[in-house]
């Protein structure tokens, strides 16, 4: 069946630091990747999404590539703020009603 | 608009009341999502509607009821329900159908508390 495995956190990091979140999946076919946020007492937020392999999708400095051969989409920014400190989920559609799997999501913490 | 709202945002309940958890879109989406997420967890599904139709359940106990009165609406009808059902419930929104791949929207959710 569909499954999303991401990296254990916490994850702290130091303002200006360079930050990866590892995302893999299983799919029986050809699934649409996302990168949602929650912050502390609030709903997801859509971060980003890749609907094919190679796409890229980006938003805020945040990017994440759709790596089929790999069964990938790892999160990546260059320059972490304080102001990203939040719960990341990996996410992945293969339509059914659009229901999404989760993975099981990873908390950031970036320090001043 | 591109936004989902909840009511109430906090609930506290007692094990014999009955209440109810409101979602709204303006979107003109026709799919709408229940979630249940425990703290430090993934949201759960626990109900997906595409057109006004239940489409999915996902074995949710009967003491949770949802109802779809139009496109735009979704409830969560709560009765007798456990100190463990106390969670953030969240509802979400999409385009419909059933092989849609797109992103879903969500609102801020319902903090509920079962005494």
């Amino acid at each position: 069946g569909d499954s999303v495995t991401q990296m254990e956190g916490p994850v702290t990091l130091s303002e200006e630091a360079f930050l990866t979140i590892n995302c893999t999946y299983t799919a029986t076919g050809y699934p649409s990747l996302f990168w949602y946020v929650q912050y502390p007492g609030e709903g997801l937020q859509l971060l980003l999404k890749a609907t094919k392999a190679d796409d890229k999708g980006s938003n805020k400095g945040f990017e994440a590539t759709y790596r089929k051969e790999t069964t990938s989409f790892h999160l990546e920014k260059g320059s972490v703020q304080v102001s990203d400190s939040a719960v990341y989920f990996c996410a992945l559609t293969e339509g059914n009603f659009n229901k999404f799997y989760f993975g099981s999501g990873t908390k950031l913490n970036v320090k001043p | 608009d591109t936004e989902v709202t909840q009511t109430p945002k906090h609930l506290v309940m007692g094990m014999t009341n009955k209440k109810s958890l409101k979602c709204e879109q303006h979107m003109g989406h026709r799919a709408m999502y229940w979630y249940k997420q425990k703290a430090k967890k993934p949201p759960e599904l626990m109900f997906v509607y595409s057109y006004e139709k239940l489409s999915i359940n996902e074995s949710v106990p009967s003491r949770f009821s949802p109802e779809c009165p139009n496109s735009s609406l979704l409830n969560l009808h709560l009765h007798a329900l456990q100190p463990e059902d106390s969670a953030l419930y969240l509802c979400a929104s999409s385009q419909g159908g059933r092989d849609t791949y797109n992103e879903q929207f969500f609102g801020p959710g319902t903090r509920l508390t079962v005494l």
